[in-house]
């Protein structure tokens, strides 16, 4: 069975520019998450779909974060405009049911 | 107050060691708690759930203290293979999400 794939791996852009996460859940999940971890802090969640509806985007920073899951399949998650404070690990996850999360390799994004 | 707290470490233990940690968790409310594992530069992977009698699984010992809102994880026979951090994860009541505490870190040295 495929697990949780992102894309891209790495992604490094500049100050200002916009960037687009992409997360494939594994098929038949209905609850996707996004998380994040900055450098020397723990993950931190950023929000929960079920399905194609936000259930829970009580982490999100702020309004330059975007996601969205169209169709209750994939997800997607950009930041527009970047801030140098954006830079990290972005997790996607998903699950059936709490705990039992699967996470993606994650997509790590350097903002110079 | 952090929601989740671990002590950093690093353990730096030898193979066939026993290593043991906890974390402590502020929410009395919390529902679910679980340990996960995380290798350099990779995904968190589910290690075991952590239930109220306490649970084995092969070498590793996990048990919750509800009253004093802690969870230890203990490794036997420690392998080479356990050297990672150990991430401590906690559920809130009615919720789904994670709240993660920063990480244990363990290396087993031959």
């Amino acid at each position: 069975e495929a697990g949780v794939t992102q894309f891209p791996s790495h992604s490094v852009i500049e100050k200002g520019q916009t960037v687009t996460l992409r997360c494939d859940p594994i098929s038949g999940h209905d609850n996707l998450y996004w998380y994040r971890r900055v450098m020397g802090k723990e993950i931190k969640f950023l929000l929960h779909f079920v399905k194609e509806s936000k259930q829970d985007e009580s982490g999100m920073p702020n309004n330059r974060f975007l996601a969205e899951r169209t169709g209750g399949t994939y997800s997607t998650l950009k930041v527009q405009p970047a801030e140098l404070e954006d830079s990290g690990v972005y997790f996607c996850a998903s699950s059936q049911g709490p705990g039992r999360e699967f996470f993606g390799p994650g997509t790590r994004l350097t903002v110079l | 107050r952090k929601e989740v707290e671990q002590d950093p470490g690093p353990f730096n233990v030898p193979e066939g060691a026993t290593v043991a940690f906890n974390c402590t968790y502020s929410n009395s409310a919390s529902q679910s708690f679980f340990w996960y594992r995380q290798d350099c530069r990779k995904e968190p992977k589910l290690l075991m759930s952590v239930y109220s009698s306490g649970n084995e699984d092969g070498r590793f010992t996990a048990q919750l203290n509800r009253a004093s809102q802690y969870i230890s994880l203990l490794i036997r026979d420690s392998k080479l293979s356990d050297s990672a951090t150990y991430l401590c994860v906690v559920i809130g009541s009615n919720d789904y999400k994670l709240s993660f505490g920063a990480g244990t870190t363990v290396t087993v040295r031959a």
